[in-house]
């Protein structure tokens, strides 16, 4: 049984350049959810998906967007990337909106 | 603003000891509450969740929680140098998304 998966695993861009990031969740799982982690810090919530719809959405500028496909893939686009975007970005998927995440490996984004 | 504190560390602790881990949150209205183990440079792992308050028990692992004092805890019983982590609190309430804390580094020295 797979558990969620991203790609790609490292990712290096130069400031201005735009991103797009992907994850496939966990089988049987429906709603997918995106966190950024910078070094030493908790994972701050971007946005969830549902259905294919953004359902929830945490405080991140609209660079950040998203899509969720009828497989329940998903990807996290970010434009004009700046240094700050550098970070792990995670991808979590659950049964339901109120269950339990489960995180795949996430993605090691530097932004040079 | 919801918020969820924990003390940073490091927390070292002899092999074979018990490990106290806290956490407090903000938010009256928290109904869920999940610890996460994550290894430098690795993802999250889902190691407890609990709803109600009291102890929940899985193998060496105990979360206690006491939503009067808005307070979670993780014990890890007989720690060993494999738990060396770090151990992240995270709260929710209904269909909210997971607030996480900053995490408590955890070394436990052979």
């Amino acid at each position: 049984d797979a558990g969620v998966t991203q790609s790609p695993t490292h990712l290096i861009k130069t400031r201005g350049q735009q991103v797009t990031l992907r994850c496939s969740p966990k089988s049987g799982h429906d709603t997918v959810s995106w966190y950024q982690q910078a070094l030493g810090q908790g994972p701050q919530f971007i946005f969830q998906y549902y259905e294919e719809e953004e359902r929830q959405r945490g405080n991140f500028p609209d660079r950040f967007s998203g899509h969720q496909f009828p497989n329940y893939s998903s990807e996290l686009n970010v434009n004009a990337l700046w240094l700050g975007d550098s970070a792990l970005y995670l991808c979590a998927s659950s049964l339901a909106l109120d269950s339990p995440l489960h995180f795949g490996n996430g993605t090691r984004l530097t932004v040079t | 603003q919801k918020e969820v504190e924990q003390n940073s560390g490091p927390l070292s602790v002899p092999e074979g000891a018990i490990a106290s881990l806290n956490c407090t949150y903000s938010d009256r209205g928290s109904q869920s509450f999940f610890w996460y183990r994550q290894y430098s440079g690795k993802s999250p792992e889902l190691i407890m969740f609990i709803y109600s308050n009291g102890d929940k028990e899985d193998g060496r692992f105990t979360a206690q929680l006491n939503k009067a004092s808005q307070y979670v805890s993780l014990l890890i019983r007989d720690s060993q140098p494999s738990d060396s982590a770090t151990y992240l609190c995270a709260v929710r309430s209904g269909n909210t998304p997971l607030v996480f804390g900053k995490g408590t580094r955890l070394s436990v020295i052979a």
